[in-house]
């Protein structure tokens, strides 16, 4: 099945600073790759997707890039302020519907 | 509009039970999707509804059953609860138009824990 892999597993940075964290994958069908940021007891929240047919897409301070050859993409975070502080859970859409495979997380502290 | 809910927020079990866990997507999305979140596994897909019909299936024993209603509810049942299965189950819906690959959004979860 489809195997996700993300790094690095924590990310310290200070505010202000950039943040980058990356996915690899294994399938090359997969075409749909969102980003969720999830606070302390609370839901996932989508930020931020990108599909196959776009190399980059930005929004704000956040931006992914995607490189389909490679395989992996990456969530970029400008300007970090402490409210960025959680974890982030990069994904990709496997098989037909809305399957999605998780990476494992990356937690992020932005000191102040 | 309102968003994703799921109903109890908390659950507590003893082993051996079973559970029945219920999800309500954001009006007019047809799809829902169930995951388990644990510390230990992450974020795992279990199954998901479209149309009152399972698209697609993780990897999960078949303890892990769910069902779709006409109205898009879902309910996700667990029977003969083992320890671990404590977790975080979320339901995420998506899917106006039918397709696949749409955005996902989260519920808050219900947070089973089994004794």
């Amino acid at each position: 099945g489809e195997n996700v892999e993300q790094h690095p597993s924590t990310l310290s940075v200070q505010e202000g600073d950039s943040a980058v964290i990356k996915c690899t994958y294994s399938d090359s069908a997969s075409n749909y790759f969102p980003w969720y940021k999830q606070e302390l007891g609370k839901r996932p929240q989508l930020i931020i997707d990108i599909r196959s047919n776009v190399g980059e897409k930005k929004d704000q301070r956040i931006a992914v890039t995607l490189n389909k050859t490679a395989k992996h993409f990456s969530l970029h975070i400008t300007e970090t302020q402490p409210e960025d502080s959680a974890v982030y859970f990069c994904a990709v859409s496997v098989e037909y519907g809305n399957k999605l495979v998780f990476g494992a997380g990356t937690i992020l502290r932005v000191k102040s | 509009k309102a968003g994703v809910t799921q109903t109890p927020r908390y659950l507590i079990k003893t082993r051996g039970q079973q559970v029945t866990l219920s999800c309500s997507p954001i009006s007019g999305h047809r799809s829902v999707s169930w995951y388990q979140q644990t510390p230990g596994q992450g974020l795992q897909f279990l199954f998901e509804y479209f149309s009152e019909t399972q698209r697609n299936k993780g990897n999960f024993p078949g303890r892990f059953s769910g069902r779709q209603f006409s109205n898009s509810r879902s309910e996700m049942n667990v029977s003969t609860l083992e320890l671990g299965d404590s977790a975080l189950y979320l339901c995420a819906s998506s899917s106006i138009a039918g397709g696949f690959d749409d955005e996902q959004f989260f519920g808050p979860g219900t947070r089973l824990t089994v004794l």
